[in-house]
């Protein structure tokens, strides 16, 4: 079975752009987690999909979206790119609702250069 | 709110050393506890989790880690170490409801020869 798999595994914007970040779950799996790595905050929730609904959100401001397909395929997309942007997005999918046996598996990332 | 803190940024060993990755957990509630595995330019793999039942948990690559309720602790060990576990280490939490993971700020183990 096919991991989870984000596109495009690099990407560098300019201050100003937006961008749109792409991740395939594993095969089943109706549920995709974002988080946002970078040295100084680490790991941090950006926002959950299931079904197509946002589920859970972190604290983030709203240039940062996303949104999930009928096929569980989600994207997330930052506007007004800031330089403190600059981040490894990653992408996790899960097969189960809610409750125990809910594991998050991760997809390699998208590394983001904000210029 | 939950909270996770890993009490050592860098742990340096020799091959075949023994180590243990600290991690303590704050919560109010119940929760589900995870490690993960980050090697360079890569994403997080999982390393073993406790949802329930035996405290002592164990996972791939030799890891093992034990669940200790009355100190909020979720330590992890392996008796043995190789080169290639040179790697970030993080402790997560999830409530119940399992829909998001509070990572520690992650311990990076160095195995030297």
């Amino acid at each position: 079975k096919a991991g989870v798999t984000q596109t495009p595994r690099y990407l560098i914007k300019t201050r100003g752009q937006q961008v749109t970040l792409s991740c395939s779950p594993i095969s089943g799996h109706r549920s995709v987690s974002w988080y946002q790595q970078t040295p100084g905050q680490g790991l941090q929730f950006l926002f959950e999909y299931f079904s197509e609904t946002q589920r859970n959100k972190g604290n983030f401001p709203g240039r940062f979206s996303g949104r999930q397909f009928s096929n569980s395929r989600s994207e997330m997309n930052v506007s007004t790119l800031e330089l403190g942007d600059s981040a490894l997005y990653l992408c996790a999918s899960s097969s189960l609702d809610r409750g125990i046996g809910n594991i998050q598996y991760f997809g390699a990332g998208t590394r983001l250069s904000v210029l | 709110a939950q909270s996770v803190t890993q009490l050592d940024s860098q742990v340096p060993v020799f091959e075949e050393a023994p180590v243990e990755l600290r991690c303590n957990y704050s919560s109010s509630v119940s929760v589900y506890l995870f490690w993960y595995v980050q090697y360079p330019n890569q994403g997080l793999q999982l390393l073993l989790k406790y949802l329930s039942g035996s405290t002592l948990v164990k996972g791939i690559n030799g890891f093992e880690a034990e669940f200790n309720k009355s100190q909020t602790s979720f330590h992890l060990r392996k008796p043995s170490v190789h080169i290639s576990d040179t790697a970030e280490y993080f402790c997560a939490v999830s409530d119940k409801a399992g829909t998001a993971l509070i990572f520690g700020k992650g311990t990076t183990l160095s195995v030297s020869s």
